[in-house]
């Protein structure tokens, strides 16, 4: 059973342009998560979803950044007109329900 | 929100050398999980413990729901084991975002 899977791995950006950051989760999960770890930062809750349904968004930033997670295909966290604050380490984990099983997570840098 | 404080914030031991990591929460959790985020970055699972004992290897971890506090022992270090250590809950029914603790960083020197 392949684990998490999150892509690109590390996406360079310059300012207002727009980041796509994908995740599948593992087979059977329908759990999605995604975390943003700022540097020096510990690790800070966004958004959670099942499929076609955002459960809790509570700690999203209210501006620019958008979630979702289809019937088909891989869940995407989207942030339109990045500023270099965006800069992160962005990981995804699913969950059957209980454990949550991490990505690589996905290194974004805005120039 | 819930609180999860970890600590010591910092340790360097020797390898060979045992450690006992804190993590203590500020509310009832249903879901307490340990991650090891290795120098490369990546969160490795360590233990899924919302209460009781569990082993694995070198590696062991306690948490007394009921004083709100969890531990995790790590016996004979090695090198391998050096990184930044999470403790992690959530309140709700076991499907929330996790709160994370700030992390132990630990440094095992040869």
């Amino acid at each position: 059973n392949a684990g998490v899977m999150q892509n690109p791995r590390h996406l360079v950006r310059r300012r207002g342009q727009e980041a796509r950051l994908r995740c599948s989760p593992m087979k059977g999960h329908s759990h999605v998560y995604w975390y943003r770890q700022l540097p020096e930062e510990g690790l800070k809750f966004m958004v959670y979803l099942q499929k076609e349904n955002i459960i809790d968004e509570s700690g999203m930033p209210k501006e620019r950044f958008s979630a979702e997670f289809p019937k088909e295909g891989p869940s995407i966290l989207r942030i339109q007109q990045v500023v270099r604050g965006d800069s992160a380490a962005y990981f995804c984990a699913s969950s059957p329900g209980g454990t949550q099983y991490f990505g690589p997570g996905t290194r974004l840098l805005v120039l | 929100g819930i609180q999860v404080e970890q600590s010591p914030p910092d340790l360097i031991l020797q390898e060979g050398a045992n450690s006992t990591l804190r993590c203590n929460f500020s509310d009832s959790v249903n879901n307490l999980q340990w991650f090891h985020q290795n120098p490369w970055g990546q969160l490795i699972n360590l233990f899924y413990i919302p209460s009781g004992t569990k082993q694995n290897g070198r590696l062991s971890a306690t948490t007394v729901a009921t004083e709100r506090y969890s531990l995790l022992y790590i016996s004979s270090s090695q090198t391998t084991d050096s990184g930044v250590y999470f403790c992690a809950v959530n309140k709700g029914g076991g499907a929330d975002g996790l709160t994370f603790g700030k992390g132990t960083h630990l440094i095992i020197q040869p």
